[in-house]
């Protein structure tokens, strides 16, 4: 059962404009989301966290907003760059017992390609 | 500024076979953790480490053995290589508290 779930395989986007990356989860334990980038032949990257405390978070270009009602979150890039054709990953975890040891539930990944 | 280190980058191996992963961290971080990537499934956890002489199952141990002696290191074996492990496999370690992780470049492994 695929607990986080990133239903877009692909996106295709004209640089310049906005991406919008989406992703939905089903444990409701989950308190922690991440968004990592990836390159061909690389690990994934760390791009931009946000806690169940929060809405929305913010860094530079990036934006992850979070709707906890509709288990939703999503990754929005501003203005897109072609530097940022990547494949992205939203990951999310749940503490344990009181001491969060860090599991990450990943997604399938979305291929985003930024067109120049 | 290494970060975290798989060796090796790439492994061809036949049925039966056994083979050890390798990955180091020079960040001094607690916890480490292997995944696989397989397409269309993202990354799946293996197996992950609290600390040095501390190990845990994740959602698909099967196959797979680890250990940790030291902080910096965290082996994972093969024991009989099948098919179906083929793979890029992911290394991460991260400090404490709900700091991300931070991955290897992986090693992607054929089974023949």
């Amino acid at each position: 059962d695929q607990q986080v779930k990133q239903n877009s395989p692909s996106l295709s986007v004209q640089e310049g404009r906005i991406s919008i990356l989406n992703c939905d989860y089903t444990n409701s334990m989950f308190d922690y989301f991440l968004w990592y980038k990836k390159y061909p032949a690389e690990g994934p990257t760390f791009l931009i966290s946000i806690s169940s405390i929060k809405d929305k978070n913010e860094d530079g270009r990036f934006t992850v907003f979070l709707n906890k009602s509709a288990k939703h979150l999503s990754l929005h890039i501003v203005p897109s760059q072609p530097g940022d054709s990547a494949v992205y990953f939203c990951a999310a975890s749940a503490r344990a017992g009181g001491t969060s040891y860090g599991k990450l539930t990943f997604g399938q990944g979305t291929i985003l390609t930024v067109h120049p | 500024n290494a970060g975290v280190t798989q060796t090796p980058k790439f492994q061809v191996l036949k049925t039966g076979q056994s083979m050890t992963l390798q990955c180091a961290q020079d960040m001094n971080h607690e916890y480490m953790s292997w995944y696989r990537q397989d397409p269309g499934m993202g990354l799946r956890l293996i197996h992950y480490s609290v600390g040095a002489g501390i190990t845990d199952q994740g959602e698909v141990p099967n196959g797979y053995n680890v250990s940790r002696s030291t902080t910096e290191d965290f082996p994972l074996r093969l024991l009989s290589a099948a098919p179906s492990q083929t793979s890029v496999y992911f290394c991460a370690s991260r400090g404490s508290g709900n700091q991300p992780q931070h991955f290897g470049d992986g090693t992607r492994l054929s089974i023949l």
